[in-house]
């Protein structure tokens, strides 16, 4: 299975300021996933990010507030842009490094933010 | 749309079993379960295909019910390392790689 580190582990930031997140895997993989967990709370997927293509956001997340870049097959950003508090949140990425026809995510130890 | 999960917490002693549900209204392509512990990465346990099939971890296994579009993951003979809050996640037919995942089942094993 493909090993995912991300940076930073956490931060602290200043509302109105942004942050870039930064998710590396140790293999070449075709889809990457960011998702958002606030703290005890389940796993909601921001947007999917296939190299080569435009980031795909799911309902509710769009591409000013957290732009994603996807420049080679292990490498992947997210932005959180114009940060409020509501934006403390943990951020995850995943990879999809599954077998046949089963679609296997691994995920990262996410960055947790935490906005004033 | 996300899956329900059930129960919301469960407590066991060490040996005991546990039985967690995940059910979606939608038909499903496969489902996943993961492990988090606090502050660490969700792990991968298994992962359930529509077929019926039923898969084991050690002394974790699942099942999954396509025509009522459930899963359950049992806990057999628990362990302290099985403390954690599982997520099941739910592809649905379309298999676009997305999942939805449930909101979480906490597991506490006690000494």
């Amino acid at each position: 299975s493909a090993v995912i580190s991300q940076k930073p582990s956490r931060d602290i930031c200043q509302r109105g300021t942004s942050l870039t997140i930064q998710c590396q895997v140790d293999s070449q993989v075709t889809m990457m996933f960011w998702y958002r967990q606030q703290p005890g709370q389940s796993l909601t997927l921001i947007a999917t990010a296939n190299q080569g293509s435009e980031a795909t956001y799911e309902s509710g997340f769009v591409i000013d507030k957290f732009p994603i870049s996807r420049p080679n097959l292990t490498f992947s950003t997210l932005t959180v842009s114009n940060m409020s508090p509501e934006d403390s949140s943990i951020y995850l990425c995943s990879v999809e490094d599954g077998e046949g026809t089963k679609n296997i995510q691994y995920f990262g130890a996410g960055t947790r933010l935490s906005v004033l | 749309q996300q899956p329900v999960q059930s129960p919301q917490a469960v407590i066991l002693r060490e040996g005991e079993d546990a039985v967690i549900n995940c059910s979606s209204s939608k038909a499903l392509y496969s489902v996943h379960w993961y492990r988090q512990k606090h502050g660490e990465a969700p792990v991968f346990l298994m992962i359930l295909l529509k077929g019926g099939e039923q898969k084991g971890h050690d002394k974790i296994s699942a099942s999954f019910n396509e025509k009522k579009q459930q899963s359950s993951l049992y806990l057999t003979a628990s362990q302290l390392s099985y403390s954690g809050t599982y997520f099941c996640g739910t592809e649905i037919e379309s298999n676009d790689y997305k999942l939805s995942f449930g909101a979480g089942t906490t597991v506490t094993v006690r000494a």
